[in-house]
C-alpha cells in the first residue's frame, strides 16, 4: 500500500514555544491530507481538511491561528502548533489521499507533550 | 446529524471469534472502513465494503447491509495481539470520513 511518513514520532515542548509536524507521502500524490487529533482513549478527532494549494477547511471549534497548515505541495503537508500549551498535549495523525480514491492512508502519528 | 454507533468495550477469550457491530446514520453512503488501532500507533487499514455481502480477508471479514446502515466486523481464531481497538468509519456523500468512537477488544488467556 502506499506510504505515508509523519515526522516526529514524538516532541516535548515549553510551554509558549510552536512545534511544527510533517506529513509526507512518499510514493503517491497527496491532493488531500487530513489532520486529526486524539486523545487517550478516544476515537480520532478530524481537525482539518487540506487540499494541494489551498487553504484548509477547519473543523468547528478548531482554531486556524492556533493550529496552521500548509499543504504547498503535492508530497507535503505540515501542521504548526503556535504557542503550545500543556492543553495541546494529544497524539496527533495525518492522512492522505490522492484524487480519486476512497481511501487514505495514515502516517506514524506524533505524540506531543508540552511541558 | 450523522451517527456511528459501535459498543465501546468488548471481551473475548484467545482462540474464540468475536463479532464487532457498527451501525451508522450518514448523509450519503460512499463505503465503510475498519481499521485497527493499537494504543498510541495510528490506525491501520484492515477492510474496505461498498458492496452488500461479506468480505473475507484470512481470519478477519467484513460485513455491510447498506440497507440497514449495519456492518460487522469479524474476528476469527482470536490472539493476544489482536487486543486493540476497532474503529468503523462511513464515507458520506461528501467523501468526508465520519469516524465511530472505536470498540476496546480485550482479549483474554
Amino acid at each position: 500500500g502506499a506510504v505515508v511518513s509523519q515526522h516526529p514520532s514524538w516532541v516535548i515542548c515549553k510551554s509558549g514555544t510552536s512545534v511544527k509536524i510533517e506529513c509526507r507521502s512518499l510514493d503517491f500524490q497527496a491532493t488531500t491530507m487530513f489532520w486529526y487529533r486524539q486523545f487517550p482513549k478516544q476515537s480520532l478527532m478530524l481537525m482539518a481538511t487540506s487540499n494541494e494549494g489551498s487553504k484548509a477547511t477547519y473543523e468547528q471549534g478548531v482554531e486556524k491561528d492556533k493550529f496552521l497548515i500548509n499543504h504547498a505541495s503535492l508530497t507535503l503537508s505540515t501542521l504548526t502548533v503556535t504557542s503550545a500549551h500543556p492543553e495541546d498535549s494529544s497524539f496527533y495523525i495525518c492522512s492522505a489521499k490522492d484524487r480519486g480514491d476512497t481511501e487514505a492512508f495514515f502516517g506514524q502519528g506524533t505524540r506531543l507533550t508540552v511541558v | 446529524g450523522q451517527n456511528i454507533d459501535q459498543p465501546t468495550e468488548m471481551t473475548a477469550t484467545e482462540g474464540a471469534i468475536v463479532q464487532i457491530n457498527c451501525t451508522y446514520q450518514t448523509s450519503g453512503f460512499n463505503g465503510l472502513f475498519w481499521y485497527q488501532q493499537h494504543a498510541g500507533e495510528a490506525p491501520t487499514f484492515l477492510s474496505y465494503n461498498v458492496l452488500d455481502g461479506l468480505e473475507e480477508k484470512g481470519r478477519f471479514s467484513s460485513f455491510l447491509s447498506r440497507s440497514k446502515g449495519y456492518s460487522y466486523l469479524l474476528l476469527k481464531e482470536l490472539q493476544m495481539k489482536d487486543s486493540a481497538s476497532y474503529l468503523c468509519a462511513v464515507v458520506d456523500s461528501n467523501y468526508q470520513l465520519i469516524w465511530g468512537a472505536g470498540t476496546k477488544l480485550i482479549i483474554k488467556p
